[in-house]
């Protein structure tokens, strides 16, 4: 079955920094990734999307990358904030429209 | 309110009884999602539906049951509640899925269900 890997240590940086997390998949190549935010207590909510055929999408301070010959992609925060702090959990679907999440990176930003 | 909303917030029951969580949502989405969260595991795929009347599987369906005779509701039933299935349920809509403009998925804000 398909496969996500997020770190599962939590990332702790300081305020103005480039935040990074990683999203890794095994099997299944996806067409699009999903990258979503999750606050304590709360649901997720949808960040950015990106294509396999984009290298890269950029929202505001997020940047996301795909590498499909590495099944990887890249999340980016730049300029961080402490109201950044949240998990990050990345997604995608397989060809049976079926979804899978990762377990989601806890990121800390100390002012 | 317009939105997702799922009750009840939290719910503690026995091994054994039957629980039905429920989902609303008032956009007329097409898709509706369940999803469990456990530490560890992350969010997986218990049911979805596309529409009304058309449910499928999931990562984990086993020991759940859904419905879904109106497009606003997809209640998750659970026939005979284990301690295994311990865990926070998250529902979702979308307008759709695949490589669309609006495959974002809009949750809920979580039923934390414990089963003793």
């Amino acid at each position: 079955s398909q496969k996500i890997e997020q770190n599962s240590e939590a990332l702790n940086i300081q305020e103005g920094k480039t935040a990074t997390l990683t999203c890794n998949y095994t099997n299944y190549s996806p067409a699009y990734l999903q990258w979503y935010r999750q606050d304590p207590g709360r649901g997720p909510v949808f960040l950015l999307l990106i294509r396999e055929n984009e290298k890269e999408k950029r929202k505001e301070r997020l940047k996301v990358t795909f590498d499909t010959t590495l099944k990887q992609s890249l999340f980016h925060i730049t300029a961080s904030q402490p109201a950044d702090s949240a998990t990050y959990l990345c997604a995608l679907e397989d060809n049976f429209n079926k979804f899978y999440f990762g377990s989601g990176t806890k990121l800390n930003v100390k002012p | 309110d317009a939105g997702i909303t799922q009750s009840p917030r939290y719910k503690i029951t026995e091994t054994g009884r039957q629980v039905t969580l429920m989902c609303h949502q008032t956009w007329s989405h097409s898709y509706m999602f369940w999803y469990r969260q456990d530490l560890g595991h992350g969010l997986r795929l218990i049911y979805y539906s596309a529409a009304a009347d058309i449910t499928d599987k999931g990562e984990v369906p086993d020991g759940y049951v859904v419905s879904r005779s109106k497009t606003e509701n997809f209640p998750l039933t659970l026939e005979s509640a284990t301690r295994s299935q311990t865990s926070v349920y998250f529902c979702a809509s979308s307008e759709s899925i695949g490589i669309t403009d609006y495959n974002e998925q809009f949750f809920g804000p979580g039923t934390r269900l414990t089963v003793l």
